[in-house]
């Protein structure tokens, strides 16, 4: 069974910070894994897709890296702003399924 | 814009009644789609796949008979709460992909609050 972590739990950076979310999954054979951004009370907004066949995928500030042989994914983000305050996922989409399986993701909060 | 749309976003019902959750996909036809939970502070839970035409299919632990899902057309779901208790009260989330992509797209999702 699939099972999805997340280091830290929580992370506070004051406003210009660069940062790394970790992401980690005990079964390599994944389709994809995806960041997401969930803000209090909201939905979940997609950030980053990466293929299983894929390295790394970018957006403006975020850089998501997957390593799938050792189980790892990093979400990267850059010169932080306090906008992106939220809680970041990780999810994996196992070979075969189009469920996800999240971890419990890493509440960031970035200060002015 | 949305491509997957989720109603109500909010709702607050009295314990013992029932509550109705849509989803809807917008401009794609979704043969499947699946049912989340979310507890405060906890991942999001896979319930049910819902599967248009059939009876879903539930995640070990999910109570059928409470959490009722209908399919009953390619752009529409539904989970009914029944005999909702409040430890019923959760986020609940919607998610399909479409047939010819691998992303998978989330509704809004619903606050429950069961008073």
């Amino acid at each position: 069974k699939q099972e999805v972590t997340q280091i830290p739990a929580a992370l506070s950076v004051p406003e210009g910070e660069n940062l790394v979310l970790n992401c980690s999954f005990t079964d390599s054979a994944i389709y994809n894994l995806q960041w997401f951004r969930q803000d209090p009370g909201k939905g979940l907004t997609s950030l980053l897709l990466i293929q299983s066949s894929q390295r790394e995928q970018t957006s403006g500030r975020l850089n998501a890296s997957l390593d799938k042989s050792s189980g790892r994914s990093t979400l990267y983000i850059a010169a932080s702003q306090p906008g992106d305050s939220a809680t970041y996922l990780c999810a994996v989409m196992n070979s075969g399924y189009s469920t996800l399986t999240f971890g419990k993701g890493t509440m960031l909060l970035v200060s002015p | 814009g949305a491509v997957v749309s989720q109603h109500p976003s909010r709702v607050i019902c009295k314990s013992g009644t029932s509550v109705k959750i849509e989803c809807r996909s917008l401009d794609f036809q979704a043969t499947t789609m699946f049912w989340y939970r979310q507890f405060p502070k906890q991942s999001l839970m896979l319930m049910a796949t819902s599967n248009e035409g059939s009876k879903a299919t539930y995640e070990q632990g999910v109570e059928k008979d409470k959490f009722l899902i209908n399919h009953a057309s390619l752009t529409l779901s539904t989970l009914t709460v029944t005999s909702a208790h409040p430890e019923d009260s959760s986020f609940y989330i919607c998610s399909a992909g479409k047939p010819s992509g691998n992303t998978i797209y989330f509704g809004e999702g619903s606050w429950l609050t069961v008073v």
